[in-house]
């Protein structure tokens, strides 16, 4: 398994460009998230999915975009960068929302680093 | 809205010296509470878990935290740090069925040789 896959690693855009974080997990989970790291603020929720078709907006949306088409991947759109997008990307995963013996343990990937000039 | 708050946000200690990180939430009802580690560089890993059952909980590496309902706290400890314990320390907690965590704004460990 490979786990919780995140493309690119290393990113640089110039303000106005787009682009997407790719993610892909294989661990077959249903639950998928998109988080900012910034230093100091720990980590924000962005978007998080429930399942393939639905998705839902976080702690701060705005900005992004998200798809997804398949349990298995979950792409993160930015359309209009600007400097303030500049952070650290997770993607995470997990296999349910937790309850019972399952906590829903979040599975994170390396990060993607996104500097917006 | 909840919330976690994390006391220290960066501490300094020296070898085998002891550990104790505090985490406190808001939120009354019922809670799944997650410590997570990201060593320089790396991902966010793991450390330790809480959804029931015993209020203390131990974890990976020697960590061991305890749940405290009536506090709404989750404190991390370590009797004896190590060097390779540098680095950035994450409580999280989730509430609902969406599976959706909220992180604290971590806490920086620096270990002195």
């Amino acid at each position: 398994n490979a786990g919780v896959t995140q493309t690119p690693k290393f990113r640089i855009l110039k303000i106005g460009q787009s682009m997407t974080l790719q993610c892909t997990q294989d661990m077959n989970h249903n639950y998928m998230y998109w988080y900012r790291q910034d230093p100091g603020m720990g980590l924000k929720l962005i978007y998080y999915s429930v399942g393939a078709g639905i998705t839902d907006k976080g702690e701060v949306p705005n900005g992004y975009n998200v798809s997804r088409s398949t349990t298995e991947d979950f792409p993160l759109r930015l359309e209009l960068a600007a400097p303030s997008q500049t952070s650290v990307y997770f993607c995470a995963s997990s296999y349910s929302s937790g309850g019972g013996s399952n906590t829903g343990e979040l599975f994170f990937g390396e990060g993607s680093r996104l500097t917006v000039l | 809205a909840q919330s976690v708050s994390q006391h220290n946000h960066h501490v300094i200690l020296s070898e085998a010296a002891s550990l104790e990180l505090g985490c406190n939430y808001s939120y009354g009802g019922t809670v799944n509470l997650f410590w997570y580690v990201q060593y320089p560089g790396q991902h966010l890993q793991l450390l330790l878990k809480y959804f029931s059952g015993d209020p203390l909980v131990k974890g990976i590496k020697g960590f061991e935290a305890e749940f405290i309902k009536s506090k709404f706290s989750f404190n991390l400890r370590k009797p004896s740090v190590q060097w390779s314990d540098t680095a950035e320390y994450f409580c999280a907690v989730r509430s609902g069925n969406t599976g959706k965590l909220i992180f604290g704004q971590g806490t920086t460990l620096q270990v002195k040789p």
